[in-house]
């Protein structure tokens, strides 16, 4: 397609399931960023891949939380033992390279509720 | 669906009308600016950027205002339509050397336009 894909639209969880996100970027994005976004609130940044690696995970809120992009496309967001903080909208977005187009391209994200 | 826009700030205007949504930055160093609309259940979509060399750029029926000094950030949506109603982001970024591209959100403000 022509957009960033995000799957599942929806997830509820159980507190203490692992849960795994997935996100399709645009294709031939090198840059590829996850988001959270809470009720009520801006996203807020997790981490960041240039191609398959991650050159930026100083959002990530604990390490519960893991992002991986092996290939360079697909990225798959992971957080483990869930709690009811992690209630929130996780958004994938990506890029052409930094310094040549600034705009990034949202996916409409993964609802994750915790119970 | 669950609302973006709960708790935000809200901006009533008639259909027809002009808005101005207005937004504070929090970094002097930033260098450039972006306006994204969120509607409920999608992810944000840009609608004009600046850079701050600039003090005011025009879009489609959407004017962007810099104002370094304050540090103070506006939307100005000409000939408000139903369609514009929606949670309104500012972000901000700084293209340093080790940037990565990733943007600090606003706080955010519902844009409610009444027919």
């Amino acid at each position: 397609g022509a957009g960033v894909s995000q799957s599942p639209r929806y997830k509820v969880a159980k507190r203490g399931q692992d849960v795994a996100l997935r996100c399709d970027p645009i294709s031939g994005h090198v840059s590829l960023f996850w988001y959270q976004q809470a009720l009520g609130q801006g996203p807020e940044f997790l981490t960041y891949f240039q191609n398959e690696a991650q050159l930026d995970k100083s959002g990530l809120p604990s390490d519960r939380f893991f992002a991986e992009r092996p290939e360079g496309s697909v990225s798959t967001l992971k957080i483990q033992r869930t709690q009811q903080e992690d209630s929130a909208v996780y958004l994938c977005a990506s890029s052409t390279p930094i310094g040549a187009n600034y705009g990034y391209t949202f996916g409409s994200g993964t609802r994750l509720t915790v119970v | 669906g669950e609302s973006v826009g709960l708790h935000l700030p809200t901006l009533s205007v008639q259909e027809g009308d002009n808005s101005i949504i207005n937004c504070a930055y929090s970094n002097s160093a930033s260098d450039y600016f972006i306006w994204y609309k969120q509607e409920s259940g999608k992810g944000p979509q840009f609608i004009i950027d600046i850079r701050s060399n600039m003090d005011k750029r025009q879009g489609q029926r959407v004017t962007v205002l810099l104002n370094k000094t304050v540090k103070h950030l506006s939307l100005q949506i000409a000939a408000t339509q139903p369609g514009d109603s929606a949670v309104y982001f500012c972000a901000e970024n700084s293209f340093s050397s080790s940037n990565t591209g990733k943007l600090i959100f606003g706080q955010g403000t519902t844009l409610q336009v009444k027919p």
